[in-house]
């Protein structure tokens, strides 16, 4: 069965740092997310992206947050200068249209310090 | 958005039926209720949907009110790998990109299993 990927599983990086985390989704399809989990917290949306562009971001996505589709297969979440407060899992997700099912991925952990 | 309302916490006896419900009677006739669970801190994982009528599939089943208004979700037989926490959600269409919608989710139920 297809599934989205999540690489690297867990990310440590220094304050300030920029950091890049990658996603395969499924791969018909074609509407992409990205949430977050700060431990002990709730899942929240960050931003949603089809047809090559960003179609809501949430107010967490400011500046420091971009994403792209640089390939046919890659998805990926970067933060330019990463902050404390930055550390959470975050998934990825990924349908193949309007009416269809969102499936995650196993999340990679970003631990900032 | 449609808001859901879940118990914070259950306990079910391993190979037991645990019912899971969810209260959503702010819920439009075109929104969805979807159901995940969260194993640890794995990725939210698809279980089942419905609009109006019930649902089962491999995993569970899904028991919509004629009013629509609430929702119970069964695993049939639960076993120790069912301990997680569930989330029901009403998804949400967006008016701007109509089908590019976020899920929201809540804080869930924390389902245990009970040897």
């Amino acid at each position: 069965e297809p599934e989205v990927t999540q690489t690297p599983s867990h990310q440590v990086t220094q304050m300030g740092q920029e950091v890049i985390l990658r996603c395969v989704p499924i791969s018909n399809h074609l509407y992409f997310y990205w949430y977050r989990q700060i431990l002990g917290q709730k899942v929240e949306f960050l931003v949603s992206f089809y047809n090559n562009e960003i179609s809501e971001k949430s107010e967490i996505f400011d500046d420091q947050f971009s994403v792209e589709r640089p390939d046919g297969s890659n998805f990926t979440l970067k933060i330019r200068s990463t902050k404390l407060e930055d550390s959470a899992m975050y998934f990825c997700a990924s349908k193949r249209g309007y009416t269809d099912t969102q499936y995650f991925g196993p999340g990679t952990r970003l631990t900032v310090l | 958005d449609a808001k859901t309302t879940q118990p914070p916490s259950m306990d079910c006896a391993e190979g037991r039926a645990a019912n899971l419900p969810c209260n959503h009677s702010t819920i439009s006739g075109n929104e969805y209720v979807y159901w995940y669970r969260q194993i640890h801190s794995q990725g939210p994982q698809y279980i089942i949907h419905g609009l109006k009528n019930n649902e089962t599939n491999e995993m569970a089943s899904l028991i919509i009110t004629e009013d629509r208004k609430s929702s119970t979700l069964i695993l049939p037989h639960a076993t120790l790998r069912d301990t997680a926490v569930y989330y029901c959600i009403v998804r949400v269409a967006l008016v701007s990109n109509f089908g590019n919608e976020k899920l929201t989710f809540g804080t869930g139920t924390r389902l245990t299993i009970i040897p």
